[in-house]
Formats: structure tokens, C-alpha cells, sequence
């Protein structure tokens, strides 16, 4: 069966400081990998894919086939990046995993 | 319309009533998919449409939930006799990819409440 666990509930960082969200999927096949995110009371949107190996907003992510982790990454937080991200890999569909709340403090 | 439309935003229902949801998707866009989202949690696949062929239904908790796109655009979501456990968000997205995902095209959901 598809998993994907994104084991922080919840990262609270000041501003100007590093990130990290963690992304561990169980898959069968090679799935693409997405993060998509939402902004508050905005609908959800992709924010980035392995394959176009782009950063955007200053976030990249990782993919290691090895330990199946897709983890996305920002060196210095800035307050607009406070919201729900979401690890989805995808086959035919994406599966979700549970989400992260991110929080920066000013 | 530039982006995915759902309505309604906001459904209560009570026990046992039957409901359905709408959506339009971006023109053109050859996929579709329904996805559940409870509270605190991530949208949970449902069903997925290429064109109007229901080519995945498996997410689709129980017959009492039943999808269609007869004409390849709007998509209805309908469930029969509502449970309070059927209270989430239902997302729609749509995509022009003809061989599923990339998603990226989703809509503001409608949020039901099953009271």
C-alpha cells in the first residue's frame, strides 16, 4: 500500500532561519514527487516537482530513492512561507500525506 | 473561468439526506479528480475521470458515494444518505495531462457538514 508520512505536525522557526520538512513515502513503482502547499484561506497549490529540479520561493527538495525520502528544504524562513505543506508522490494519483504546519515568527 | 470551480462552498446536510457536489474544471483539462479531506488531515484520493471514463474509483469509501462526468467536463459528486462521518472537505482538481498526474490545478473545495 501507498504511505507517505510526514512525521512534524507542526515546525515553528523565527524568520531568517532554516527549515526542513520531513517526507518518508512507501511506494510501489517510481512515483513522481510533488510538494504542494496552502497558503491561508487560499486553495491548494503545487509548489514544486522532483523531475523540473527547480527551486521556488527559495525551497528545494531532496529525493533519496534510498531511504524514500522527498525533504524540502529553505535556508532562511521568511513569514510568507507560514502554511500547510503537503508531500505527495504520485503514480496515477497523488497520495497525501498528513501535512506540516509551518509557522515563522517574526 | 481561469481556475477549478466547486459549489457549493459551504453544505449541512442532516443524517440520512443525499447531496451533491459540483465541479468545473479548467477547459480543456482532459483529467479529474475528487479527493476527501478531513479535518487535520491530508485529501484522500477518491475517484479519478479521463474524459468522462471513470478510470478510478478504488478511494471511494462506500456505495453510498457515487461520481460522474458524463460529457468529459463538469464533474458531480454525489453521496446518498449522509453519515456524519462524511463531514470533510471535497476537493476537485482537474489536469491536462491525459495519463493522470501532475495535479496541479485545484479547486477551494466544498466543505460538508453532516449534522
Amino acid at each position: 500500500a501507498q504511505r507517505v508520512t510526514q512525521p512534524e505536525k507542526l515546525l515553528s522557526v523565527f524568520k531568517g532561519a532554516p527549515v526542513e520538512l520531513k517526507c518518508n513515502y512507501s511506494y510501489s513503482g517510481s512515483p513522481e514527487l510533488f510538494w504542494y502547499v496552502q497558503y491561508s484561506r487560499q486553495r491548494l497549490q503545487l509548489l514544486l516537482r522532483h523531475i523540473s529540479r527547480e527551486s521556488i520561493k527559495g525551497f528545494t527538495a531532496d529525493l533519496n530513492k534510498g531511504e524514500t525520502s522527498f525533504h524540502l528544504k529553505k535556508p532562511f524562513a521568511q513569514e510568507e512561507d507560514s502554511a500547510m505543506y503537503y508531500c505527495a508522490p504520485a503514480g496515477n494519483k497523488l497520495t497525501f500525506g498528513g501535512g506540516t504546519r509551518v509557522l515563522v515568527k517574526p | 473561468g481561469a481556475g477549478v470551480s466547486q459549489s457549493p462552498r459551504y453544505k449541512v446536510a442532516k443524517r440520512g439526506q443525499d447531496v451533491a457536489l459540483r465541479c468545473d474544471p479548467i477547459s480543456g483539462h482532459v483529467s479529474l479528480f475528487w479527493y476527501q479531506q478531513a479535518l487535520g488531515q491530508g485529501p484522500e484520493f477518491l475517484t479519478y475521470f479521463q474524459n468522462e471514463a471513470q478510470l478510478d474509483k478504488s478511494g471511494l469509501p462506500s456505495d453510498r458515494f457515487f461520481a460522474e462526468r458524463p460529457e468529459g467536463s463538469v464533474s458531480t459528486l454525489k453521496i446518498q444518505r449522509t453519515q456524519q462521518e462524511d463531514s470533510a472537505v471535497y476537493l476537485c482538481a482537474s489536469s491536462l495531462a491525459g495519463q493522470g498526474p501532475p495535479v496541479e490545478y485545484f479547486g477551494a473545495g466544498t466543505r460538508l457538514s453532516v449534522l
